[in-house]
């Protein structure tokens, strides 16, 4: 079945570093999504790429989109405090089936 | 506007006891719905997930099953819960066709002791 990668599991950075996640499918996606948990909360939803290449921009976090549609990134530039979390990729496959496969997470923590 | 309601927040319950999770979706039809486990400081892996009432696909084979008895309602269950069924878990809805994104309830954690 589908299985979907991110590395690094853990991140540890300086308040102000920058910050990347990497997300890794097996099978072509029809889309992929970003999603932030909060320690001892539920993911909430950050953003969507569709197209091949895409990249999209949110402030200080900047996404991309594989050309190949199999793999993305999630980079922060100078994290704050409110970075930490666990971030997630989650993608849809090209069967039709509505399922939704979630990344293994990168967990984000901010040394002040 | 939607919301998602998920309970109860938490739950401890003997190793082969029953399990009822519900799940209930409002402000919109014929959702798409998820149950996703995270063990500790791990990843969420898909569990079960429904396109129609009645309609389950299983993810994983394991000690759990799902049911759709109506459109917005999504339940968990299982007959005789183990140790390793301990966790979070998170039911999320979706909107049919489109994947722009899934709704998270506020999630369930289980500890079976």
């Amino acid at each position: 079945g589908q299985q979907v990668m991110q590395i690094p599991q853990y991140q540890h950075v300086q308040e102000g570093e920058d910050f990347t996640t990497y997300c890794n499918s097996s099978t072509t996606l029809s889309n992929i999504q970003w999603y932030k948990q909060r320690p001892g909360g539920h993911p909430v939803f950050l953003i969507q790429l569709v197209k091949s290449g895409e990249v999209k921009k949110q402030k200080r976090l900047t996404f991309q989109f594989g050309e190949a549609k199999k793999n993305s990134s999630l980079h922060i530039t100078a994290t704050q405090t409110t970075d930490v979390g666990t971030y997630f990729c989650a993608g849809g496959d090209n069967f039709g089936n509505e399922k939704l496969t979630f990344g293994t997470g990168t967990r984000l923590t901010i040394i002040p | 506007s939607q919301t998602i309601h998920q309970w109860p927040a938490t739950l401890v319950q003997p190793v082969g006891s029953p399990l009822s999770l519900e799940c209930t979706v409002e402000g919109t039809s014929n959702p798409n719905l998820y149950w996703y486990r995270q063990a500790a400081g791990r990843g969420l892996q898909l569990l079960f997930y429904s396109v129609g009432i009645g309609q389950i696909s299983s993810e994983v084979p394991q000690n759990l099953s799902a049911s759709r008895p109506q459109d917005r309602q999504f339940i968990l269950s299982s007959k005789k819960l183990l140790l390793s069924d301990s966790g979070f878990y998170l039911c999320a809805w979706a909107r049919q066709g489109d994947f722009t994104e899934a709704f998270f309830g506020q999630g369930t954690r289980l500890t079976v002791v």
